[in-house]
């Protein structure tokens, strides 16, 4: 299997302007999870997904985030407008199931910077 | 509050230094402990999940164990590729699948 695929994988972009980010999951996994991570507050976990729908979206900083699964097997995490604390590496991962001891897989990460 | 603790923050070894990484948790109802090595540019790369108390699961020169306050990773006689930053997560009962994530431990081995 290819893994966790995300796209792009480093995006610098400008204060006010919308941005994208892009991920697929490992086929036949039925959870994934957008996170965030930074040096002052390590891995943060955004939002999450079952079977396509959102479950757990506490950690969404604000309404300038939003994320969609329009399918089983891509899912997108907008930001718009854009700010220079967004900046940060976003990761995705899957899992096969949504439970407490289901092993997350992650991709390697987009790295944002907004200047 | 439901917290996870990684200690130390950085250790920095000689190659063949054994040494113990350390992650404690109060969380109540936990299911899984995770155990993810990340390497600078890269995601977290899984190592190892434990589901109770006293299990203990070994990969290479790492070996990992719990408690019910706390896990251990230990490295045994490590090399410099063993240089990285180690994660441990939690997973609890009535979350799903939302993992609790430590600050993690950056490992260093020089040769």
């Amino acid at each position: 299997d290819a893994g966790v695929i995300q796209s792009p994988r480093h995006e610098v972009t400008e204060m006010g302007q919308e941005v994208t980010l892009r991920c697929k999951p490992i086929s036949g996994h039925n959870s994934l999870f957008w996170y965030r991570q930074t040096m002052m507050r390590g891995l943060e976990l955004l939002i999450y997904f079952n079977n396509n729908v959102p479950i757990d979206d506490s950690g969404m900083p604000e309404d300038r985030f939003s994320a969609k699964m329009p399918n089983a097997s891509f899912s997108t995490l907008k930001i718009q407008p854009s700010e220079p604390r967004d900046s940060a590496v976003y990761f995705c991962a899957s899992s096969l199931r949504d439970g407490p001891t289901d092993t997350q897989y992650f991709g390697p990460g987009t790295r944002l910077t907004v200047l | 509050e439901d917290q996870v603790t990684q200690s130390p923050e950085a250790l920095r070894l000689q190659e063949g230094e054994s040494s113990s990484l350390n992650c404690s948790y109060t969380v109540s109802g936990l299911r899984g402990l995770f155990w993810y090595r990340q390497d600078p540019g890269k995601g977290p790369e899984f190592l190892f999940t434990l589901y109770s108390a006293g299990e203990e699961k070994e990969k290479e020169r790492l070996k990992a164990t719990l408690t019910k306050k706390e896990s251990f990773l230990h490295i045994t006689a490590p090399k410099p590729e063993d240089s990285a930053t180690y994660l441990c997560a939690v997973g609890k009962g009535n979350q799903g699948g939302k993992l609790i994530f430590g600050q993690g431990t950056e490992l260093s081995v020089k040769p």
